[in-house]
């Protein structure tokens, strides 16, 4: 059965920065485009950005409140999903999810983990 | 990057169908044919339920269809049962190579 867990979540100060990965397991990672997308408290669904496979040319797009903040990035090697989260403000607490993308949707999703944004 | 625009709710009784809008622009929903659709129990993943406008995967029920006309999508419930109670999202791809979500609607079955 195809997993997607998520990891790194917590509590972090207002400018401040975290890392967030996402481990695949039991399909093919390396072919898949993947997506982070997020759910503030009580907000509904909103997506971070994506990375293309590498044979795709690997490339990376954002929403724009994040974009310049946060960088996603892969390892095909240990089939992880990576979101690094810089400059980090109160908009930005929510549940992050790894997400497969495919035929323009989103097919198999991570259960999430929290990053809340405080003093 | 607006969030495409979905009614806050939308109820009927067992058996009835529903229809929930999903209205965009000409950049994202009327530009492109990849809308899709998602069931979210809360505290749970959502589930895909509709792809590339009306296409389900394998194992949805066929009582969930969509549609689109110009720039508003469309999914419609239809036999409306209990388990159907939870909130829906739709998604489009938009320009600059983004994705964008709708507000999500809450289906009560009463």
């Amino acid at each position: 059965e195809v997993q997607l867990v998520e990891s790194g979540g917590g509590l972090v100060r207002p400018g401040g920065s975290l890392r967030l990965s996402c481990a695949a397991s039991d399909f093919t990672f390396s072919n898949a485009w993947m997506n982070w997308v997020r759910q503030a408290p009580g907000k509904g669904l909103e997506w971070v950005g994506r990375i293309k496979r590498k044979t795709d040319g690997g490339t990376t797009d954002y929403a724009a409140p994040v974009k310049g903040r946060f960088t996603i990035s892969r390892d095909d090697s240990y089939n992880t999903l990576f979101l690094q989260m810089n400059s980090l403000n109160a908009e930005d607490t929510a549940v992050y999810s790894c997400v497969t993308e495919r035929a323009g949707a989103f097919d198999m999703w991570g259960q999430g983990t929290m990053v809340t944004v405080s003093s | 990057q607006s969030a495409l625009t979905q009614p806050a709710s939308v109820s009927g009784s067992p058996g009835q169908s529903i229809t929930i809008s999903c209205t965009g622009t000409s950049s994202d929903v009327g530009a492109y044919n990849y809308v899709s659709w998602y069931q979210h129990h809360p505290g749970k993943a959502p589930k895909l339920i509709i792809y590339e406008v009306s296409n389900r995967p394998s194992g949805v029920s066929n009582r969930f269809s969509g549609s689109k006309s110009r720039n508003t999508a469309s999914l419609t419930i239809s036999g409306l049962q209990d388990e159907d109670e939870t909130d829906y999202y739709c998604s489009s791809y938009a320009t600059s190579s983004t994705y964008v979500f709708g507000t999500g609607t809450r289906v009560t079955v009463l």
